[in-house]
């Protein structure tokens, strides 16, 4: 099954400065990959995904890539402020019919003012 | 819409006891997942439904735990006896069709459950 490994665990950056977060899957087959944010306390939301199709797709402030060979993707947050510190999960979902989602473990970001 | 809704919130119950935590998915929402929040282990999801039939309860860890969807718009998980070790948030969430074709899955706010 699909297995997804997610660093760092904690991410603790200035206002202002960029986050990145990485994710590795082991199914080639994966297909599509979201990434949700779960601030304390609160549900995970889902914040932008990307389909295996594409390489790089951006949200203002926020961007994620893709690199199908080496099974990696990556979650871009720019300017950071202090409303982005939340807990951040990348996910993949094999292609063949499944709808499991399988989530890394989390990235517990802080940024300090 | 109200989105995904879960009851209860928060459950403290004694080591023994049986436990039932309820979802209402989103109204036309296909998919049905029920997933558990721990430390240790992160987000797993535990069983997932489609039109109301339990597709995948690979997840679910033994005997003691059961879910149901005799609906639409209700599902239940169920711990019978419940254990020290079942602590932990569980989300019900809910999706148009399946994740892996790309839309959204819906969180409901969660189930914090302690057992004592």
């Amino acid at each position: 099954g699909e297995n997804v490994e997610q660093h760092p665990s904690t991410l603790s950056v200035q206002e202002g400065d960029s986050a990145v977060i990485k994710c590795t899957y082991s199914d080639s087959a994966s297909n599509y990959f979201p990434w949700y944010k779960q601030e304390l306390g609160k549900r995970p939301q889902l914040i932008i995904d990307i389909r295996s199709n594409v390489g790089e797709k951006k949200d203002q402030r926020i961007a994620v890539t893709l690199n199908k060979t080496a099974k990696h993707f990556s979650l871009h947050i720019t300017e950071t402020q202090p409303e982005d510190s939340a807990v951040y999960f990348c996910a993949a979902i094999p292609q063949g019919g499944s709808e499991k989602l399988v989530f890394g473990k989390g990235t517990k970001l802080t940024v300090n003012p | 819409d109200a989105g995904v809704i879960q009851s209860p919130r928060h459950e403290v119950t004694e080591m023994g006891q049986e436990v039932t935590l309820r979802c209402k998915p989103i109204s036309g929402h296909d998919y049905l997942f029920w997933y558990r929040q721990t430390m240790m282990r992160g987000l797993e999801l535990l069983i997932y439904f489609n039109n109301n039939v339990p597709i995948d309860d690979s997840g679910m860890p033994e005997d003691r735990f059961s879910a149901k969807m005799p609906n639409a718009s209700f599902s239940t998980l169920k711990i019978q006896p419940s254990e020290p070790r079942d602590s932990a948030v569980y989300f019900c969430a809910s999706s148009s069709t399946g994740g892996g074709s790309g839309n959204t899955i819906y969180f409901g706010e969660g189930s914090w459950l302690t057992v004592v």
